[in-house]
């Protein structure tokens, strides 16, 4: 079953902040976030085991709540190459490496 | 190094024709699988491979055939092609670190149409 993600889709001025949700039903190893613009290959961003640690690259930081099941993606000052479209993966085991994605998060970051 | 290469980058079948998508990695990555994504939708795995000889089924598998005969390549084939499968199709590789697993690296894809 594939992680849920929310918002579906969210509109920002440059410079504002983001916050994109991915919430799974199964019990987690790892959450993975990419970054895909349109026409595009997604592009890995960062991961996250479990243990509840948080990353941060950039101004893209996320974080990993093992007891939920869910992790955040936060977006701070956002800059017009944020846009694009923002997946999680997630992975159950570290055994295969198989990646379940959500259905992604539409960002867009106007002038 | 060129990292995930995918060949053709678009493609135009008739239902019932059969082709081979092409996929090759230099990065001497253990993991490989491949992916498709429909409009407005996430990615699904169709099938993936650990190693050199051992393949196994993702999500979607039916009307796919994989094998991994070399650790650098990792060809998806369509059998009998049908309009259900007109798609974008990603290819990624990656491998287990000690710490966990590595992100994919996604190849720029292939825009299938079967029409």
């Amino acid at each position: 079953q594939q992680p849920v993600q929310s918002p579906q889709a969210v509109i920002l001025r440059e410079g504002e902040d983001a916050v994109i949700n991915c919430s799974s039903s199964k019990a987690l190893y790892s959450v993975h976030w990419y970054r895909q613009k349109h026409g595009e290959a997604p592009v890995f961003l960062m991961i996250l085991l479990k243990g509840g640690e948080q990353k941060g690259h950039d101004k893209i930081s996320a974080s990993f709540n093992e007891k939920k099941q869910q992790s955040s993606l936060y977006l701070t000052a956002s800059q017009l190459s944020y846009s694009g479209t923002y997946f999680c993966g997630t992975a159950v085991n570290n055994a295969g490496n198989m990646l379940t994605f959500g259905g992604g998060t539409r960002l867009m970051v106007k002038p | 190094n060129a990292g995930v290469t995918q060949t053709p980058k678009f493609q135009v079948l008739k239902t019932g024709q059969s082709m081979t998508l092409q996929c090759a990695q230099d990065m001497n990555h253990e993991y490989m699988s491949w992916y498709r994504q429909d409009p407005g939708m996430g990615l699904r795995l169709i099938h993936y491979s650990v190693g050199a000889g051992i393949t196994d089924q993702g999500e979607v598998p039916n009307g796919y055939n994989v094998s991994r005969s070399t650790t650098e390549d990792f060809p998806l084939r369509l059998l009998s092609a049908a309009p259900s499968q007109t798609s974008v199709y990603f290819c990624a590789s990656s491998y287990l670190s000690s710490t966990g697993s590595y992100g994919y690296t996604f190849g720029s894809g292939t825009r299938l149409t079967v029409v």
